[in-house]
C-alpha cells in the first residue's frame, strides 16, 4: 500500500560504477520528480516529469539520466559514480500543478566508496 | 531566483513547552509555502500548506503556520511539543503560474526535545 516507493532502500558501490534507482507510484499522480539530500540534509531538486515528459533538469552532471517508462515510475541512472554522489535521493510525486502536495519516497541513501 | 531561509539549524526545546521554527521566503510574488517533517531514517511528511485566504493555517499533529506577506515569513508553531515531533522540519516554496512543479527547500531545522 506504499504510495511511493523506492529500491534499493541503500546502496554502497565503488567509484566508477553504474548504477540505478527506481521509483514507483501507486497513486495516479501525473509528475515524478527526484530530489537529492546532501550531508547537511539541504534538499535540491534534481528532475521533474509530467507525463513521462522532463520538465525540469536542473544543473546535474550529465552522468545522471531519468527515465519514464510510465507515469507510474521514474528511474534514477548514475553513470562513472563520484565520491560526491553520496547523498540520500528521494523521489515523490503529485498531481496537478505547483500547489499540489508532493508525496515523498522513503530515500534511496547511496555511498560511494 | 526564489529562496528560502531557515536561520536556526537546531533548537532544543522541552516537552511541552512552545515552539515556533522560522521561515522565510524570498520571492517576487505570493508563492505557495509548504513544511514537510522528516523523521530519522524516513521520507517527507507534509505538515500544512499555504495557497491563499486564510493566513493561518492549520495542520497535521497540532502544528499550524501564520503567512505574513510583510515580513516574507511562515512560521511553524505548536502550542505543546510532544517527544515524537523531535525530527527535522523544512519549510519550502513552490512557485505560482510558472510550471515549474518543484520546490525549493530551505535548509532545515532539527528539533531536538528534552524530557
Amino acid at each position: 500500500d506504499t504510495a511511493v516507493s523506492q529500491t534499493p532502500k541503500y546502496l554502497v558501490t565503488q567509484m566508477g560504477n553504474d548504477k540505478s534507482i527506481k521509483c514507483e507510484q501507486n497513486l495516479g499522480h501525473d509528475t515524478m520528480y527526484w530530489y537529492k539530500q546532501d550531508s547537511k540534509k539541504f534538499l535540491k531538486i534534481m528532475f521533474s516529469y509530467n507525463n513521462k515528459e522532463l520538465i525540469i533538469n536542473e544543473t546535474v552532471p550529465n552522468r545522471f539520466s531519468p527515465k519514464s517508462p510510465d507515469k507510474a515510475h521514474l528511474n534514477l541512472h548514475i553513470n562513472s559514480l563520484e565520491l560526491g554522489d553520496s547523498a540520500v535521493y528521494f523521489c515523490a510525486s503529485s498531481q496537478g500543478g505547483e500547489r499540489s502536495e508532493q508525496f515523498f519516497g522513503p530515500g534511496t541513501r547511496l555511498t560511494v566508496l | 531566483a526564489q529562496s528560502v531561509t531557515q536561520p536556526d539549524i537546531h533548537i532544543t526545546v522541552s516537552e511541552g513547552a512552545s515552539l515556533e521554527l522560522r521561515c522565510n521566503y524570498s520571492y517576487g510574488a505570493t508563492p505557495y509555502l509548504f513544511w514537510y517533517v522528516q523523521s530519522p531514517g524516513q521520507g517527507l511528511q507534509l505538515l500544512l500548506k499555504y495557497f491563499s485566504g486564510d493566513t493561518l493555517v492549520q495542520g497535521i499533529k497540532g502544528f499550524e503556520a501564520e503567512f505574513k506577506r510583510s515580513q516574507s515569513s511562515f512560521n511553524l508553531r505548536k502550542p505543546s511539543v510532544h517527544w515524537s515531533d523531535a525530527a527535522e522540519y523544512f519549510c519550502a516554496v513552490g512557485l505560482m503560474d510558472t510550471g515549474r512543479r518543484a520546490l525549493t527547500f530551505g535548509s532545515g531545522t532539527r528539533l531536538q526535545v528534552q524530557p
